[in-house]
């Protein structure tokens, strides 16, 4: 089946403490992209990566970091935490589409909370 | 920049009743319009999508049309089902300022009740 893998799905962590959210797709997906979602102001991209070693910024990546060793998984790694960063958190895959449609697939997500 | 507004939710509605959610967008270019949906629990799914000024978009009953002239992309159905509970999210992709970033708007939450 074709999907999108996030782990954890839930992960309750303390300020400071070093963590990370894996992703992995199973496509071949050239595209992937980290998101996270807070009440009243949708998805925002934090990062993004075109191809192996290939990433860069998106609109909100302060406090995290992504790498881009393999294909198939960009993990999200939050340095040390702090509460703001309590959100849900999405990573979706894409490959190019030549009819421009770049239809997202999108993992389950990971609710992280930091106190 | 890209952006996307969508209305305000949450939209109640009784079963069977007719669906609107309202979506305009900013774009620099010529994007691509999608509609994503997520359910309780669950990460978005693409619901329909269209590429170009007056393609309609379909998807499980729901519509879109890609108006250009309006930049909109409102999303309908013409009988809605308590299994259609969920929000629903209006999104673009413009090859101009680079596919790879899909800006969305808040999220609409629907309910519907029996």
């Amino acid at each position: 089946e074709a999907q999108v893998t996030q782990n954890p799905r839930y992960l309750i962590t303390v300020t400071g403490k070093k963590l990370t959210v894996t992703c992995s797709q199973n496509m071949n997906h050239e595209y992937m992209s980290w998101y996270r979602q807070d009440p009243g102001l949708g998805l925002r991209q934090i990062y993004y990566s075109m191809n192996v070693e290939v990433t860069d910024k998106g609109d909100v990546p302060e406090g995290y970091k992504v790498s881009r060793k393999e294909k198939r998984n960009f993990p999200l790694i939050l340095e040390s935490p702090s509460p703001n960063q309590t959100s849900l958190y999405f990573c979706a895959s894409s490959s190019w589409g030549r009819d421009r449609s770049y239809g997202y697939t999108f993992g389950s997500g990971t609710r992280l909370t930091v106190v | 920049g890209n952006s996307v507004t969508q209305m305000e939710g949450p939209v109640t509605l009784s079963e069977e009743a007719f669906l609107t959610i309202n979506c305009t967008y900013t774009a620099t270019g010529y994007p691509s319009l999608f509609w994503y949906v997520q359910y309780p629990g669950e990460g978005l799914q693409l619901l329909l999508k269209a590429t170009k000024a007056d393609d309609k978009g379909s998807n499980k009953g729901f519509e879109a049309t890609y108006r250009k002239e309006t930049t909109s992309f409102h999303l309908e159905k013409g009988s809605v089902q308590v299994s259609d509970s969920a929000v629903y999210f209006c999104a673009l992709s413009d090859p101009n300022t680079g596919f790879q970033k899909l800006v969305f708007g808040t999220g609409t939450r629907l309910l519907v009740s029996p």
